[in-house]
């Protein structure tokens, strides 16, 4: 699986929007990117994920570079409840053998 | 409805025991997981069962063994515990209808081991 660079922390203004940025210039063709975030002290939580186009769903935004070598997570109207651990991860979609490879994360603090 | 549940959520014994921990979820799915938290924060997958099958065994040591008594339940049993065990251990579930694009995460169990 391909590796992902991801700041360490960021801090966003309540209200404001928070672009998380990861880097994955390693990723195949065939490698999906997906966020989870984990808030402190809970499990994991799925966020969204994509290929190569654009998605949106009702918690987030994903923006993948033309190359596929980085992508952008944002959290459109970011809330304190939104302060958590922001994992990007590349692997392939499907197959139960396929493991979520968790790096450190971003540490996204959003401040009132 | 609790989807992926773990018990107990909390729970402290002394070097050398053994213990257990139980997952179960309600969503139908047919791929269950063992990750590991250390103190470091750092996520690791340890176990996969896919239809009560072993699947995903990552380097763990021998004395974790992972038992999957049908599709809904994943438990980890633990012999002879040492301090380095003390972490949070999620369950985590995915497959169904939606394929395994989510996985879906238990609350954990914070284990410690004095």
């Amino acid at each position: 699986d391909a590796k992902t660079t991801q700041p360490t922390s960021m801090d966003c203004a309540e209200g404001r929007a928070a672009n998380l940025p990861c880097n994955h210039s390693t990723i195949s063709g065939n490698e999906y990117v997906y966020w989870y975030r984990q808030i402190h002290s809970q499990g994991p939580q799925y966020i969204i994920h994509g290929l190569k186009n654009n998605e949106t769903n009702e918690m987030a935004s994903l923006i993948i570079t033309e190359d596929r070598k980085s992508s952008t997570l944002i959290l459109p109207h970011a809330t304190l409840r939104d302060t958590a651990v922001y994992y990007c991860i590349v692997r392939r979609a499907l197959g139960a053998t396929n493991k979520l490879i968790f790096g450190t994360g971003t540490l996204l603090a959003v401040q009132p | 409805d609790t989807a992926v549940s773990q018990t107990p959520k909390y729970l402290v014994t002394q070097m050398g025991n053994d213990k257990s921990i139980k997952c179960e979820q309600n969503l139908g799915h047919d791929t269950m997981y063992w990750y590991k938290q250390d103190s470091k924060k750092f996520l690791k997958i340890m176990f996969s069962y896919n239809n009560k099958e072993l699947i995903i065994n990552e380097t763990v040591p021998n004395r974790f063994s992972p038992k999957s008594p049908d599709k809904a339940h994943l438990n980890l049993h633990i012999n002879s515990l040492e301090l380095g065990d003390s972490a949070v251990y999620f369950c985590a579930s995915t497959g169904g209808g939606r394929g395994f694009d989510e996985q879906f995460f238990g609350p954990g169990t914070r284990l410690t081991v004095l």
